[in-house]
Formats: C-alpha cells, sequence, structure tokens
C-alpha cells in the first residue's frame, strides 16, 4: 500500500462546477500536509498548506481529518486554468524526517 | 533568475552510459531533494540533503544511483550504467529545513531518454 493515495481521476467537469479531492495517508506521524499543482510536463509547484484547522484561500479549501488521515482540497466555481494535476503531499517535522511524500496525483480538466 | 535551477534539461543517452545531473538550490536553503516522476504518477522520492549530509536514499533505488551534495550548495545526481526503466523526469527541489517544514520548490527537472 502506498504512503499517500489519490484517486487519479481524471475529474472532468464544467467551468462553474465545484469539484473536491480526496487523499488519504498511512503513516500516523505524518506531520505537515501540502496540495501541489503540476501542469503538464511542468514542475509542481505549491498550491497550498493544509492547517489542521482547515484553511481557504480565494476558491480553494483545504480540510484535513486527522482521526481518518485524508486531506481534501475543494476548489469552487472551476475555471478552465484550474485544469491540472493536484498532487497531496504530506511530511513530518523536526529531525531528520523531512522527506515529501507524494500521491500519484488527481488530474482534473475543467471544460467550457 | 534566483529559483532551483538544473542542468541538464534533456539528456538523451544509449543504454549503458553513465550520466550525471546538476541541482543548484535555492541559495539559502538548507535542504534539497532529488525525485523521479513517469508518466501518470507523482514524483517518487530517490534521497535528500541537509546541507551536505545525505539523511536518506530511498531503498527502491539501486547501488547505480549515488548523489553528492560536497559543500551544501549544489548537487549531483549520478546513473551509471543505465538502463531503459531510468527513463524518466528528475527533479530536484530545495527548502529551509528544520522543526517546521517550509514549502519545496522545484526546478524544471531534468528528462532523461534511455535509448
Amino acid at each position: 500500500r502506498k504512503e499517500v493515495e489519490q484517486d487519479p481521476g481524471p475529474f472532468n467537469v464544467p467551468e462553474g462546477a465545484t469539484v473536491a479531492f480526496n487523499c488519504t495517508y498511512s503513516n500516523s506521524a505524518s506531520q505537515s500536509f501540502f496540495w501541489y499543482r503540476q501542469d503538464c510536463r511542468k514542475e509542481p509547484k505549491l498550491l497550498m498548506s493544509v492547517y489542521s484547522s482547515g484553511n481557504e484561500d480565494g476558491r480553494f479549501t483545504a480540510q484535513l481529518n486527522r482521526a481518518s488521515q485524508y486531506i481534501s482540497l475543494l476548489i469552487r466555481d472551476s475555471k478552465l486554468s484550474d485544469s491540472a494535476t493536484y498532487l497531496c503531499v504530506v511530511t513530518r517535522l523536526g529531525g531528520n524526517t523531512g522527506k515529501l511524500i507524494f500521491g500519484q496525483g488527481t488530474t482534473l480538466q475543467v471544460k467550457p | 533568475d534566483t529559483g532551483v535551477s538544473q542542468d541538464p534539461r534533456h539528456k538523451i543517452t544509449k543504454r549503458g552510459q553513465n550520466v550525471t545531473f546538476r541541482c543548484d538550490p535555492i541559495s539559502e536553503h538548507n535542504r534539497l531533494y532529488w525525485y523521479r516522476q513517469t508518466l501518470g504518477q507523482g514524483p517518487e522520492f530517490l534521497t535528500y540533503f541537509q546541507n551536505e549530509a545525505q539523511l536518506e536514499k530511498s531503498r527502491l533505488l539501486s547501488d547505480r544511483f549515488s548523489a553528492e551534495r560536497p559543500k551544501g550548495s549544489f548537487s549531483t545526481l549520478e546513473i551509471q550504467r543505465t538502463e531503459q526503466g531510468d527513463s524518466a523526469m528528475y527533479l530536484c527541489a530545495s527548502s529551509l529545513g528544520g522543526n517546521k517544514n517550509t514549502e519545496a520548490f522545484f526546478g524544471q527537472g531534468t528528462r532523461l531518454t534511455v535509448v
């Protein structure tokens, strides 16, 4: 079983739709959580960090559920430019445990 | 440009040859990571450094792979006796490590094709 799992999709949605992605992680020692965005043939870039209390950045909302070991990303009012792969990333705090562990990625296609 | 830079951007090599890639991280970043990514997959962890110390190396990596960061600045990743299965995008990232993990910034990657 992979340490970080995502549904690869693709998710095909019309412009203006609301779409949600989930990601599960298996290691309860995971402490930091992120969503990265990766455009086709480009490098991953940070979309947002995920905090225990949940956080929002414009049309994007991230939630963390430690008890069930999953994080989610909600995109409201989808734009064509949101089409990309969304990567769930977990890591652990402190010491030598600093590696970033990526999920497979979820592909989103927003259609006109 | 003060971001993470990787060289070369593309490399085509014959099976059995050795290749070396270079990564220059953001100057104040003490952590440097190497990842490999194939089509349809997320980045797969290879190894990472804090300053010049290599803290972890993936058990999935064979002995043909080696990485160095001799002065705690740039890093090199060498693949010896390349195989067709080594064809992938090799990504480097850097971050400020410590008690609070901060954003990792990625380079544009080196795309390796083994023929």
